[in-house]
């Protein structure tokens, strides 16, 4: 098993353009989720997906939006990037959102630059 | 809501040196809690876990008591190693208030081990 996989693993973008931003888990899970990291910052939530065919707003969902392809894929897409969306970008998947036991498996994270 | 409060870092020992990263939470119905780590360049891992009041996780060597009454879950090493350099995040998983989709996270503490 490969677990959660992201591509690519390091972007940089100029103030404006657009990307996509993909995770692709291949653990069965229900759920999967966005975060980004910054410095002191901890990590905080973007978008989740609870579920396949469903999407909910997280504490930083400004700038961003998701999609749930299938059950195993959940991207990321920011349409116009801002210096402020430098970060890094997580996604993680659980096996079941919505029970108190959830514990999440992150993948190797997204490295994004904005100039 | 929800919140997750842990020490601040950087926290630098020597090897064999006892490890303490203290941390509390605020949450309004009965969490799960959950000690990640971060190694460098990469993305989340589990590290250890407790569902109920007074369970203990442990886990290569650290360990953390879920405790209710004063609502800490702080994270001990008898004996640190260099390799257990890393960023520790404290989080919490709740099942009420319907965020029980979502883990909270503290900012992480930042660990370094020298030989």
């Amino acid at each position: 098993n490969a677990g959660v996989t992201q591509t690519p693993k390091f972007q940089v973008l100029k103030t404006g353009q657009s990307m996509t931003l993909q995770c692709a888990q291949d653990m069965n899970h229900n759920s999967m989720y966005w975060y980004r990291q910054d410095p002191g910052m901890g990590l905080r939530l973007i978008y989740y997906s609870a579920s396949e065919g469903t999407t909910d707003k997280g504490e930083v969902p400004n700038g961003y939006n998701v999609s749930r392809l299938n059950k195993r894929e959940f991207s990321l897409r920011l349409e116009s990037a801002a210096p402020s969306q430098t970060s890094v970008y997580f996604c993680a998947s659980s096996l079941m959102g919505g029970h108190s036991y959830n514990e999440q498996f992150f993948g190797p994270g997204t490295r994004l630059t904005v100039l | 809501g929800d919140s997750v409060t842990q020490m601040e870092g950087p926290v630098t020992l020597s090897e064999e040196a006892f490890l303490t990263i203290n941390c509390t939470y605020t949450a309004t119905g009965y969490p799960s809690l959950f000690w990640y780590v971060q190694y460098p360049g990469e993305g989340l891992q589990l590290l250890l876990k407790a569902t109920k009041a007074d369970d203990k996780g442990s886990n290569k060597g650290f360990e953390a008591t879920y405790r209710k009454e004063t609502t800490s879950f702080h994270l001990e090493k008898g004996s640190v190693q260099v390799s257990d350099s890393a960023v520790y995040f404290c989080a919490l998983s709740d099942r009420s208030g319907g965020s029980n989709y979502k883990l909270t996270f503290g900012k992480g503490t930042l660990l370094t081990v020298n030989p």
